[in-house]
């Protein structure tokens, strides 16, 4: 079956700009999480959905930073008032159920974001 | 929170080489997974292993959840090894994942 993906794969803006990512998880999977990778790094945890509603939100680096999944599918994160240090891939993932001890995530191919 | 720790951080070994990576880490957990991080940046699931061994071709995986580490073992390399390996924990802090360093593998041919 599919996998998870992303849109665009390449993101190009300027500093200030608004720009929005898309994730389109494996379908029937109820969890939704989206992680940043910066350069010669590990990924690190943003945001975390269950269904609709964000479970948990502590990963998001300040209120600039939004994400939404209206229907417990696809998901937007959103970034207002680009920043360069909000450059790196922007990567989502998905998992059946979003249980702790026993889910394993699926990760789509990343979205890479440049803010010139 | 927690802390993942790899080694080593890069490691270039001759095709057929074996190699052991090793991810430490700072606290109990209840889901351990490695990655593979392929040259296009795309994170492909090697083992989900909170415990004991598993085995998949060539790639073999052991966490000792009471020691608090996990090994990857890669035999016979290929130069397709080639990429970054990640370690990534789940613990009770909630359903994220915390990544290691992650270990810099070049296989030449």
């Amino acid at each position: 079956g599919a996998g998870v993906s992303q849109t665009p794969s390449n993101k190009v803006t300027e500093k200030g700009k608004y720009v929005e990512l898309r994730c389109d998880p494996i379908s029937g999977h109820t969890a939704l999480y989206w992680y940043r990778q910066s350069l010669g790094q590990g990924p690190e945890f943003l945001i975390y959905f269950q269904g609709t509603g964000a479970a948990d939100d502590s990963g998001l680096p300040n209120d600039r930073f939004f994400a939404v999944r209206p229907e417990g599918s696809v998901s937007t994160l959103k970034i207002q008032r680009t920043e360069r240090g909000d450059s790196a891939v922007y990567l989502c993932a998905s998992s059946p159920t979003g249980a702790r001890y026993t889910d394993t995530q699926y990760f789509g191919p990343g979205t890479r974001l440049t803010v010139l | 929170g927690i802390q993942v720790e790899q080694s080593p951080p890069d490691l270039i070994l001759q095709e057929g080489a074996n190699s052991t990576l090793r991810c430490n880490f700072s606290d109990s957990v209840n889901n351990l997974q490695w990655f593979h991080q392929n040259p296009w940046g795309q994170l492909i699931n090697l083992f989900y292993i909170p415990s004991g061994t598993k085995q998949n071709g060539r790639l073999s995986a052991t966490t000792v959840a009471t020691e608090r580490y996990s090994l990857l073992y890669i035999s016979s390399s290929q130069t397709t090894d080639s990429g970054v390996y990640f370690c990534a924990v789940h613990n009770n802090a909630g359903n994220m994942l915390t990544f290691g360093g992650g270990t810099r593998l070049m296989v030449k041919p």
